[in-house]
């Protein structure tokens, strides 16, 4: 299995500008989660999905952030207009999420950091 | 939200048995307790999880307090590669209106650990 896959890896923009953000999930998990990373902040949940329906999306900080998963195997989190602020490095996770059986573990992937100019 | 509390830093020589304490006092009867860690410039990885009983894979082991206010991820020989921040977390049950738990994990600030060689 591949793992997690997200792209880019790297994004420069300019402030103002729109980002979409790309991830696909190990195949078969049923649960997909968006992370961002600051040094200030650590590493906060922005956003998880359960069987591509949203479950929580208290961690998204405004209405410029968005999650989208149309299917199983594809998720997009876009952020229009884009601010420095928002530059970080975005994780998307996935899980099998087998709660009778309290298996719970996350397969991250590699990241993308975004610089906001 | 049960939290958990860890040391900022832990340092460690190569070879040499680790272990990394986690407090949970508020921890409830269902909490899965969670490990993770971080190498530098990757996403978190799953090391380990427990619930009453101690258990052991192929990275690590994890000692649960009897009366489970504590833990410790026990690393039974570091090596460099193991130099990371390790974070020790509380499953957050999410009911929905099924009564199905999603159990989102949220990450703290973690232990970071350096490995002498």
């Amino acid at each position: 299995d591949a793992g997690v896959i997200q792209s880019p890896r790297h994004e420069v923009t300019e402030m103002g500008q729109e980002v979409t953000l790309r991830c696909k999930p190990i195949s078969g998990h049923n649960s997909l989660f968006w992370y961002r990373q600051t040094m200030m902040r650590g590493l906060e949940l922005l956003i998880y999905f359960n069987n591509n329906v949203p479950i929580d999306d208290s961690g998204m900080p405004e209405d410029r952030f968005s999650a989208k998963m149309p299917n199983a195997s594809f998720s997009t989190l876009k952020i229009q207009p884009s601010e420095p602020r928002d530059s970080a490095v975005y994780f998307c996770a996935s899980r099998q999420t087998l709660p009778a059986r309290g298996r719970y573990e996350q397969y991250f992937g590699p990241g993308t950091r975004l610089t906001v100019t | 939200d049960a939290k958990t509390t860890q040391p900022n830093s832990m340092e460690s020589n190569e070879e040499e048995p680790v272990h990394l304490p986690c407090n949970h006092s508020t921890i409830s009867g269902t909490d899965y307790i969670h490990w993770y860690r971080q190498l530098p410039s990757q996403g978190p990885e799953y090391v380990i999880h427990g619930l009453t009983s101690n258990v052991n894979n192929r990275m690590a082991s994890l000692a649960i307090a009897e009366d489970r206010k504590s833990s410790t991820l026990i690393l039974h020989r570091a090596t460099l590669r193991d130099a990371a921040v390790y974070y020790c977390i509380l499953r957050d049950p999410i009911a929905n209106a099924g009564g199905t738990s999603y159990g989102k994990l949220t990450f703290g600030q973690g232990t970071i650990l350096t490995v002498h060689p």
